[in-house]
């Protein structure tokens, strides 16, 4: 089956650095990943995604690798500033017990923006 | 233009209680996702819905537990004798079915429901 986590649970930078943050996945079979972004006592907010058959997309200030040699994706933010600070999810699509379309969260990464 | 709307946003129930959580949806969306967020957790999916029709309910436990979305009105999660492990957060998401799921599914604040 497939699960989906996170490296490291907390993650502190400088205010201005660039931010990376990891996610290692099982499921080979799985085509399409999301990152999402969850501030303090709200939900989820979907950033950027990336489909299986892409190694790299961009967004605004942020960049979405995928290596599906050793099944791992990074999501990069350039510049952070103090509201990026929150808790970032990774979710793949294809796992076992995921449901809608079988979505699969990770447990997260609390990126903590230092002045 | 409202996004996804959830109430309440806190609930405090005894055990043994009842426990209602509402979500309306996007405007215009006709699919919702229900998910528990355990603290330091991810999210973890209940069920999904679209109007009068359950289409998957494998996240959802046996017993206690039952979701619906009716013809009309919100989207209804319903615990019923609740037990402090059901405490968590409830997240209600919703969206259009599209060749992008993630760009299409938006989530709601969450109810924090408390058992006493």
């Amino acid at each position: 089956g497939e699960s989906v986590g996170l490296h490291l649970p907390t993650l502190s930078v400088q205010e201005g650095d660039n931010s990376i943050i990891n996610c290692a996945y099982s499921n080979s079979a799985s085509d399409y990943f999301i990152w999402y972004k969850q501030e303090s006592g709200k939900g989820p907010q979907f950033i950027i995604d990336i489909r299986s058959n892409m190694d790299k997309r961009q967004g605004q200030r942020v960049t979405v690798l995928l290596n599906k040699t050793v099944k791992h994706l990074s999501l990069q933010i350039a510049a952070t500033q103090p509201g990026d600070s929150a808790v970032y999810f990774c979710a793949g699509l294809g796992g076992s017990g995921g449901g809608a379309d079988g979505l699969t969260f990770g447990k997260g990464t609390h990126l903590i923006i230092q002045p | 233009n409202a996004g996804v709307m959830q109430n309440p946003r806190h609930l405090v129930r005894r055990r043994g209680q009842e426990a209602r959580l509402r979500c309306s949806p996007m405007k215009g969306h006709s699919h919702v996702y229900w998910y528990r967020q355990l603290p330091e957790e991810g999210l973890k999916f209940m069920v999904y819905l679209q109007k009068e029709n359950i289409i998957d309910e494998s996240g959802m436990p046996k017993e206690r537990f039952s979701a619906e979305f009716p013809k009309e009105g919100p989207s209804i999660l319903r615990i019923q004798q609740v037990v402090r492990g059901d405490s968590a957060a409830y997240f209600c998401a919703s969206s259009n079915p599209g060749p992008t799921l993630g760009e299409k599914l938006f989530f709601g604040s969450g109810t924090q429901l408390s058992v006493l």
